[in-house]
């Protein structure tokens, strides 16, 4: 059964910086986008940007450029997020999910990531 | 970047009854890139319909998507108990993919 399975949650302070990976299991995403998708506590989806897994490629949300970087592992198919200079308002749940192509559905997610920021 | 406006935003209904989700759009969709997830809580969002009114292999029929341009709708022609959650719109053609604000179906 094709799915992603993710990292484990994550305490983090303000002003540090947490990565996220995200792994596909059943199926090779070689070729796909990966995306990320973030939800705070009791709140909406939230697109932060994706990454071409083989190629690299990126396409960042403005609101989050400078401050997320995604990056690709082709030989262990792995795919991170990094967020640095994380708020409380950073806050939330982060899924990756992936697509064959730039404009598509996603249609496949991983379980999700917690993040929280707190002193 | 495109806004999604999702309503009703709270839907109070009782199982075997109809559900009409309503989504419209700041500006026309290319291509009707439009898609419908549910979620319940705890989980990952879970893709039903994609361009619009096209269902997902595996999803029951009772779920129907239609509408074009700026005004899309889900139905659900008849709720099951595990129908209950979080539905979001979210549309994929433009850049930034946006997603509606969601509306809950919960159990009267």
């Amino acid at each position: 059964q094709a799915q992603l399975v993710q990292s484990g949650a994550e305490v983090k302070k303000p002003g540090a910086s947490v990565k996220v990976s995200c792994k596909a299991s059943g199926y090779t995403f070689v070729g796909y986008y990966v995306h990320w998708v973030r939800q705070a506590p009791g709140q909406g989806l939230e697109w932060m940007g994706c990454i071409k897994s083989n190629s690299g490629g990126t396409d960042y949300r403005q609101k989050f450029q400078g401050r997320v970087t995604m990056t690709t592992d082709t030989s262990v198919g792995t795919v991170y997020m990094e967020l640095s200079s994380l708020r409380s308002d950073d806050t939330a749940v982060y899924f990756c999910a992936t697509t064959e192509w730039l404009s598509a559905a996603f249609d496949i997610w991983g379980q999700g990531t917690m993040v929280t920021v707190a002193s | 970047e495109i806004v999604l406006t999702q309503s009703p935003g709270t839907l109070s209904l009782s199982p075997g009854e109809r559900a009409t989700l309503s989504c419209r759009a700041s500006q026309s969709l290319s291509s009707n890139y439009l898609a419908w997830f549910h979620q319940k809580p705890g989980q990952a969002p879970r893709l039903l319909i994609y361009t619009a009114s096209s269902r997902v292999t595996g999803i029951p029929d009772r779920f129907s998507g239609s509408g074009s341009g700026t005004d899309f709708t889900l139905t659900i022609s008849r709720l099951e108990p595990e129908d209950f959650g979080v539905f979001y719109c979210q549309q994929y053609g433009s850049s930034p993919p946006t997603f509606g604000g969601g509306t809950k179906v919960e159990i009267k």
